[in-house]
């Protein structure tokens, strides 16, 4: 248990649609990451927000957006759905200073058909 | 660039043997961090590890050691007397500052299966 929670949990969309995936952070976590995980494959760093700014991003597309509000719960949107962003998506929160830990959620899995 | 290599891509095993993970890490930084996550089939990343460069010292915990070598830019784990439960894709990843953020760098994982 993390203390990390994601939503949903599961779903499904069709190309060209919209989707919306939320995250709390751990209680007192500042700063929250999220990852792509394509199957097979390790997951890969999306963008990343601290006290409510964006403040480092992979390398996707600006179709890939996020907010972060107040009590540093966040929000992946994610527009004009392609087949390939089907994928397992992880919000990770951790206390902003480099080295610390890092904890996952358990995933919201998307699929676009 | 930071790269991090899981050249074990699926290892199976029978229960009670002992296995290691090899991980192997690129970084020009002097200062960097390295983890171990376990992530069983319902998805969530668990961590395990996390270990500085100024630290290599090796760690036990329980039936889980660690080896970190700076020499060899190494991170291997060893599950001892390995069991059912512990079937689950292992990644190793190196944290990377990059601008004013913090991200980690995974490995393709391994695969472990450990069978009865």
């Amino acid at each position: 248990e993390t203390g990390v929670t994601q939503s949903p949990t599961h779903l499904i969309k069709t190309r060209g649609q919209q989707v919306t995936l939320r995250c709390s952070s751990q209680s007192g976590h500042n700063t929250v990451s999220w990852y792509q995980q394509a199957l097979g494959q390790g997951p890969q760093f999306i963008f990343q927000y601290y006290r409510e700014e964006e403040n480092g991003r992979g390398n996707f597309p600006p179709r890939f957006s996020g907010l972060q509000f107040p009590n540093y719960s966040s929000e992946l949107n994610v527009n004009a759905l392609e087949l390939d962003d089907s994928a397992l998506y992880l919000c990770a929160s951790s206390l902003g200073s480099s080295g610390n830990t890092i904890y996952f959620g358990e995933g919201s899995w998307l699929t676009v058909v | 660039a930071q790269k991090v290599t899981q050249a074990q891509t699926e290892i199976s095993v029978v229960e009670k043997e002992d296995v290691t993970l090899d991980c192997v890490y690129e970084t020009r930084d002097t200062t960097y961090y390295l983890f171990w996550y376990k992530q069983p089939p319902s998805g969530e990343l668990v961590f395990l590890i996390r270990r500085n460069s100024f630290d290599e010292q090796n760690e036990i915990s329980g039936r889980y050691s660690w080896n970190f070598q700076k020499s060899t830019s190494s991170f291997n784990f060893t599950i001892t007397a390995s069991q059912v439960v512990d079937s689950a894709v292992y990644f190793c990843a190196l944290r990377k500052s990059q601008g004013g953020s913090e991200k980690l760098v995974f490995g393709k994982g391994t695969k472990l299966t450990v069978n009865p």
